[in-house]
């Protein structure tokens, strides 16, 4: 069955501009999480979503912002980007709560964003 | 505040050499602890969860122990190969906290020929 599916998987952007990354889950799972990464920095947890809900959030500002569809298919923007919003996205998904048991969580391959 | 902590932050080994890496975590209660292998500029992959409950979990040449007394977990690898360089991240899940999964900053892995 597919994995999980992020587009797109580069992007270069300028400081100022806002960008939307795309984010489709394995089929059958409904909650969908994101993080940032930065280069030398451990996954940072943005936001979860379950069944359309934001059900955590990360400490980020609001300008990060994020949605899922009724088809579980998910997708995060940035507004006003900053040199330092420049990393690997991350998206992944699971059948329910992503920490809940012994649920796996299954990762994209990422959208690596790049501010100028 | 929940942490987990990782050690050591990077580590070099000769190919065919045992390696064993450290995670220590102050989450209680947690609900289950998570061992992932990250490629470089790749999402990272799960190699074993761990429950409350659970001492050890293998998963071929990947071996995860889990002390839930003294809250530290051990990744051990096994006659390492060239493919094992990679990131390697401690993850537990904050069973107070809806589950939140609360990451280490992981231990990078260099294999060397």
């Amino acid at each position: 069955k597919a994995g999980v599916t992020q587009t797109p998987r580069y992007l270069i952007k300028t400081r100022g501009q806002q960008v939307t990354l795309s984010c489709s889950p394995i089929s059958g799972h409904r909650s969908v999480s994101w993080y940032q990464q930065t280069p030398g920095q451990g996954l940072q947890f943005l936001f979860e979503y379950f069944s359309e809900t934001q059900r955590n959030k990360g400490n980020f500002p609001g300008r990060f912002s994020g949605r899922q569809f009724s088809n579980s298919r998910s997708e995060m923007n940035v507004s006003t980007l900053e040199l330092g919003d420049s990393a690997l996205y991350l998206c992944a998904s699971s059948l329910v709560s992503p920490g809940a048991g012994a649920n796996v969580l299954t990762f994209g391959a990422g959208s690596r964003l790049t501010v100028l | 505040k929940n942490q987990v902590e990782q050690s050591p932050q990077s580590l070099i080994i000769l190919e065919g050499k045992n390696c064993t890496l450290q995670c220590n975590y102050t989450v209680s209660p947690f609900s289950n602890l998570r061992w992932y292998k990250q490629d470089t500029g790749r999402g990272p992959v799960s190699l074993t969860i761990m429950t409350f409950s659970e001492n050890t979990k293998s998963n071929g040449r990947y071996t995860a122990t889990l002390d839930a007394d003294t809250k530290q977990s051990s990744l051990h690898i096994t006659a390492s190969q060239l493919s094992d360089s990679a990131s390697y991240i401690c993850v537990v899940s904050d069973a107070d906290s809806n589950y939140q999964l609360i990451w280490g900053a992981g231990t990078k892995l260099i294999i060397k020929p």
